[in-house]
């Protein structure tokens, strides 16, 4: 089964530092691994996506991503945050290979709250 | 404008008493879900479906009922609704050219509270 961890509930970083959101994946094949990012009271929207390639995958509003394969990680980052930046973070995957018991899933991490302090 | 809709957005009701929470998306997205959101727990999923006709239970299925007989709407039913299943219900959809790669375009959910 495919599973996601995002080893903390809490990010606090000060506006103008960097920040790091954790995530760490299992799945069975390649992953495809994606950040979202959810403010009070909205939906979810897509920030960027890893499917193949380069390991540093550049998304929305600054923010980058760095797949470990080795370390199965796939942390999210941005080298400057904004108090705007605050929100609900979640990391998802989902099995690339095709058959599988769990192809067309879609697993979702428990999320992490980010709070950039002015 | 491209979107996913859902209705209604909020919904309080007793146990037993059967809801439909609608889903329509005007992308013409092959693969539709079914999401709960609960604190500490992320987004679970529960059901998927990659077409017409052709739907696949996530992780928390159970209690939970789907069909896409449209490729625009994808209804959840919950025939006897329990209180645990109260929650903030998400819709999202994708295409699904190129295979499971591509993001998912997300409703604004759904709070439904089960008495």
């Amino acid at each position: 089964a495919q599973s996601v961890a995002q080893p903390e509930d809490q990010v606090n970083v000060a506006e103008g530092n960097p920040l790091t959101v954790k995530c760490t994946y299992s799945v069975s094949g390649n992953p495809y691994l994606f950040w979202y990012v959810q403010y009070p009271n909205r939906g979810l929207q897509f920030l960027l996506k890893y499917i193949t390639g380069d390991n540093l995958v550049k998304g929305s509003y600054g923010f980058e991503a760095e797949f470990n394969k080795s370390q199965t990680s796939f942390h999210l980052k941005k080298p400057s945050a904004l108090v705007s930046d605050s929100a609900l973070y979640f990391c998802a995957v989902r099995d690339s290979r095709a058959g599988g018991t769990s192809y067309g899933k879609l697993t979702f991490g428990q999320g992490t709250i980010l709070t950039v302090h002015p | 404008e491209a979107q996913v809709t859902q209705n209604p957005r909020y919904l309080i009701t007793v146990t037993g008493k059967k809801l439909t929470v609608t889903c329509s998306q005007n992308m013409n997205h092959e693969y539709m879900s079914w999401y709960r959101q609960d604190p500490g727990l992320g987004l679970r999923q529960i059901y998927y479906s990659m077409n017409v006709e052709v739907t696949d239970k996530g992780d928390v299925p159970e209690g939970y009922k789907v069909s896409r007989k449209e490729k625009r709407n994808f209804p959840l039913i919950l025939e006897s609704p329990s209180p645990n299943q109260t929650s903030l219900y998400f819709c999202a959809s994708s295409i699904l050219a190129g295979g499971l790669g591509n993001e998912q375009f997300f409703g604004p959910g759904t709070r439904l509270t089960v008495l």
